[in-house]
């Protein structure tokens, strides 16, 4: 059981907007720790691609976006490509584990 | 260019050691903490550990503690991770991530990641 919760699937039509939720608690993100989030594409290792939940690394496409509010994030996508098919993970600090946490993951279909 | 390059796939029984590394490459190896992550067939990732090159000052998750050592060598760039004694439930691909340049590195996310280490333990 990850402290950091996700659905394990989400999926959207091309063009299309979908989000990604993640949900924390007072030990982790309801504690104000950042929250960043990465795509791994199938067979490769991961990526960053949201950090200081809502800053985008240079070359990541401004499709994707992230936001932050008490003990949840969310990362969403605008404009759906079939090259968003990947496995998106959430990533914080926990003061109880006193280390880093994963979100399980949410694999992104693209209808 | 930064590269963060992880030793080879390795088959090992039961019972053995090992010690897998992540060589990097374009910039300072000692002024970034260098993250193990774990990564089981078919699950999510997981933190294992920390370390800061420079002074070895190193940071384990609980669930990895006394199971795994978290090792750097300065001379080389190479940071290490490394079993006493496998079991079946090692199997998994191991990547070795750089910590962001930043204050605390409680906050800072990964932003260099090497290709992994499969690690596959089988009598």
């Amino acid at each position: 059981q990850s402290m950091l919760t996700q659905p394990p699937s989400v999926s959207g039509a091309p063009g299309q907007r979908v989000t990604i939720s993640c949900t924390g608690s007072s030990s982790n993100l309801g504690a104000g720790y950042d929250v960043h989030w990465y795509q791994q594409l199938p067979g490769t290792a991961p990526k960053l691609l949201i950090y200081g939940n809502n800053n985008r690394p240079a070359g990541v496409p401004d499709r994707f976006s992230g936001s932050k509010s008490g003990t949840s994030a969310s990362l969403a996508i605008t404009g759906l490509q079939a090259e968003d098919e990947a496995d998106y993970s959430c990533q914080s600090y926990d003061s109880t584990l006193s280390g880093s946490v994963f979100g399980g993951g949410t694999k992104l279909t693209v209808l | 260019e930064v590269q963060l390059v992880h030793s080879g796939a390795e088959v090992k029984k039961p019972g053995e050691s090992l010690k897998i590394s992540c060589k990097v490459s374009g910039y300072s190896f000692t002024t970034y903490w260098i993250a193990w992550v774990r990564q089981m067939p078919g699950k999510g990732l997981e933190w294992m550990g920390i370390i800061y090159p420079s002074d070895s000052d190193t940071r384990y998750s609980p669930s990895f503690q006394g199971q795994v050592t978290i090792s750097a060598d300065k001379s080389i760039s190479t940071a290490y991770l490394q079993w006493s004694s496998l079991k079946a439930s090692d199997t998994a691909m191991y990547y070795c991530a750089r910590l962001m340049r930043g204050s605390g590195w409680y906050a800072l996310a990964f932003d260099y990641w090497g290709q992994g280490t499969l690690v596959t333990v089988t009598s």
